[in-house]
């Protein structure tokens, strides 16, 4: 079965200190994983996924095949990244593809 | 904002109606999904369709239907008999197409729907 596990639900770290956000996965095939992201009164929005292997604002993810995760890291947390922030997979179901998402974190950086 | 509307932003409903959340997108994307957001649980797939005249239960589907009518419309009823229907509900959509994995879904603003 399809699952995306993101097992802490709020992160808490000061400006300028390293952060990284968990997600593991369970996919029997070969799966597409994204990160996306909700700031406050704003849509929920992609924030970056594997396949572009990018940085945005400054967020990495490196999907790991062998250990199943697909964490976020920033290596200096500023205030405006204090967001929701959710680890999705893609994978083909009976329908076609759908793609699940994790519970969520909540990321607070103080100043 | 990426061409996908939701309304209305609040709505009430008074138990044992049912009620039916708009979205729509002039984005021509083929895919559109419907999301349940509740606190510490995530987003929850209700419904997603992949093509017009197309659609397939997702993991809550219970209490819930759809239609895909037209490209650009995904309505969602969410009907008397789902049991706890308060939450935040989001629409999105992608470009789609059964042979397609790596989409970018673009969410609306969602509708919250409060039962009374």
């Amino acid at each position: 079965a399809q699952r995306v596990t993101q097992p802490e639900k709020l992160l808490s770290v000061f400006k300028g200190a390293p952060v990284e956000l968990k997600c593991n996965y369970s996919y029997s095939g070969s799966p597409e994983l994204f990160w996306y992201v909700q700031y406050s009164r704003q849509r929920l929005q992609l924030l970056l996924r594997h396949i572009s292997r990018e940085s945005i604002k400054g967020f990495t993810a490196d999907l790991n095949k062998g250990e199943t995760s697909f964490h976020l890291k920033k290596p200096f947390a500023q205030e405006e990244d204090s967001a929701m922030y959710y680890c999705a997979l893609s994978g083909l179901g009976t329908g076609g593809f759908k793609t699940i998402f994790g519970a969520g974190t909540r990321l607070f950086v103080k100043a | 904002d990426g061409g996908i509307t939701q309304s209305p932003k609040y709505l009430f409903r008074k138990e044992g109606q049912n009620v039916t959340l708009s979205c729509e997108q002039n984005l021509n994307h083929d895919a559109m999904y419907w999301y349940r957001q509740d606190p510490g649980q995530g987003l929850r797939l209700i419904y997603y369709s992949q093509i017009v005249n197309d659609f397939q239960k997702g993991d809550i589907a219970e209490g819930y239907s759809v239609s895909r009518e037209k490209k650009e419309s995904f309505p969602l009823t969410v009907t008397s008999a789902q049991k706890n229907p308060t939450a935040f509900y989001l629409c999105a959509s992608s470009i789609g197409g059964r042979k397609t994995s790596t989409d970018t879904q673009y969410f609306g603003p969602g509708t919250r729907l409060t039962v009374l």
